[in-house]
């Protein structure tokens, strides 16, 4: 079975402080795809990242760096130097790839960013 | 470019009544997916289509639940008889690929009193 698990429920910080969401994943397969999405307080939607298993590489967007470790079943997401438009709730997602299961995003529960000024 | 298209916004209705959520793809897009959220289950599929054909419809919660994609441009979700248990965000989705990125619409607010 495929899950993907978000253990922090809520984080607060101060602007500027870095912080760092964690995301553990569960599957068996070899080729999956790993996604971040940030929901912000008006309710959308907003895709971040998309990974696959098959590459290690840590990336870097701005202010915003995910590490992925296939050894610990990890996609964890920093936000450097964090701003109060950073707030919102988190979601890290999982998706198989093969014939009945191509494109079905699992999520985690979400972990809720307040960013305080 | 337009993003993911859904109408309405918001839906209060009473419980009993028809509910018929709309959604509107990315064009060019062949895989397109309705999401349910709550507060209790948080976000889960519903149903997807890839190129207008049902492929998986197994988190379709019941059988007053029904979904329709007459062509590659409209998708229907479909609740009838709606109850209060039916009170969710319903979100369509939809992507280029199966394991593409998904792009999500606006969300239909549900309330069934």
């Amino acid at each position: 079975a495929q899950k993907v698990t978000q253990a922090q429920t809520e984080i607060s910080v101060v602007e500027k402080e870095d912080v760092t969401l964690d995301c553990v994943y569960e599957t068996r397969d070899t080729t999956y795809y790993l996604f971040w999405y940030k929901q912000p307080p008006s309710g959308e939607l907003v895709f971040l990242i998309r990974r696959n298993s098959f590459d290690e590489q840590n990336e870097i967007s701005g202010r915003y760096s995910w590490n992925f470790q296939k050894s610990t079943s990890s996609f964890n997401f920093t936000i450097t130097a964090s701003q109060v438009v950073d707030s919102a709730v988190y979601f890290c997602a999982l998706s198989i790839h093969g014939s009945s299961n191509t494109g079905k995003l699992i999520f985690g529960q979400g972990t809720t960013l307040q960013v305080k000024p | 470019d337009a993003g993911v298209i859904q109408s309405p916004r918001h839906e209060v209705t009473e419980m009993g009544q028809e509910v018929t959520l709309r959604c509107k793809p990315i064009s060019g897009h062949d895989y397109l997916f309705w999401y349910r959220q709550t507060m209790m289950r948080g976000l889960e599929l519903l149903i997807y289509f890839n190129n207008n054909v049902p492929i998986d419809d197994s988190g379709m919660p019941e059988d007053r639940f029904s979904a329709k994609m007459p062509n590659a441009s409209f998708s229907t979700l479909k609740i009838q008889p709606s109850e209060p248990r039916d009170s969710a965000v319903y979100f369509c989705a939809s992507s280029a690929m199966g394991n593409n990125e998904q792009f999500f619409g606006p969300g239909t607010r549900l309330t069934v009193l």
